[in-house]
């Protein structure tokens, strides 16, 4: 167990919808960082939050954003939802970037 | 966790053989670089680092080596155990942009 809390385990929906994803990090971990993973493109860095603001931005798409909130929890919020959104969306947070990283157990999000 | 990508370089191996398992990585400017390893199910796991001043680094059972000259990373597994089947990522990042950049994975399968 990493510590790293994420919820919900499993989302199924539809195109056209939005979904959130939420992510408690390890107890006293500031930065906290959003990875998909998909069959077709591994393992891919979203965004990364440290301490409440935005630190480092990957391959995120404008339908997707994210926030840390003032309990260091964060979300990640996918709208406008298309079929190859499909795929498990992990959450990962350190003491202080770049440190190591622990990963939660991950959403698998599918959309039909 | 899934399998990233179709067609992921296996590596067979024999319990109580060692293991190597190789990674090219993209970013010659690149500070440092992490082992992940990834279960069926759960999220990558955190093996070892090692820093871009360093070009070996050991820790329990597993040592990663660097070579910066081909951009070269290599994780050893002594005495392989099954339970060290699993998909290992190697992972990249660049202190300039805080990125973690994975590679495609490599899929260890100890036979007993």
């Amino acid at each position: 167990d990493s510590g790293v809390t994420q919820t919900p385990k499993h989302l199924i929906t539809a195109t056209g919808q939005r979904v959130t994803l939420r992510c408690s990090p390890r107890s006293g971990d500031l930065s906290v960082y959003w990875y998909q993973q998909s069959l077709d493109q591994g393992l891919q860095f979203l965004i990364q939050y440290y301490n409440g603001e935005e630190r480092a931005k990957g391959n995120i798409l404008e339908r997707f954003s994210a926030q840390q909130f003032p309990d260091l929890h964060s979300e990640l919020n996918l709208s406008s939802l298309e079929l190859g959104d499909s795929a498990l969306y992990f959450c990962a947070s350190s003491v202080d970037p770049p440190g190591e990283q622990y990963f939660g157990p991950g959403t698998r999000l599918t959309v039909t | 966790g899934e399998s990233v990508g179709l067609h992921l370089p296996t590596l067979s191996v024999q319990e109580g053989d060692n293991s190597i398992i190789n990674c090219a990585y993209s970013n010659s400017a690149s500070d440092y670089f992490i082992w992940y390893k990834q279960e069926s199910g759960k999220g990558p796991q955190f093996i070892i680092d090692i820093r871009s001043n360093m070009d070996k680094r050991q820790g329990q059972r597993v040592t990663v080596l660097l070579n910066k000259t081909v951009k070269h990373l290599s994780l050893q597994i002594a005495a392989t155990q099954p339970g060290d089947s699993a998909v290992y990522f190697c992972a990249e990042l660049y202190y300039g942009n805080n990125r973690l950049a994975f590679g495609k994975g490599n899929q260890v399968v100890v036979i007993p």
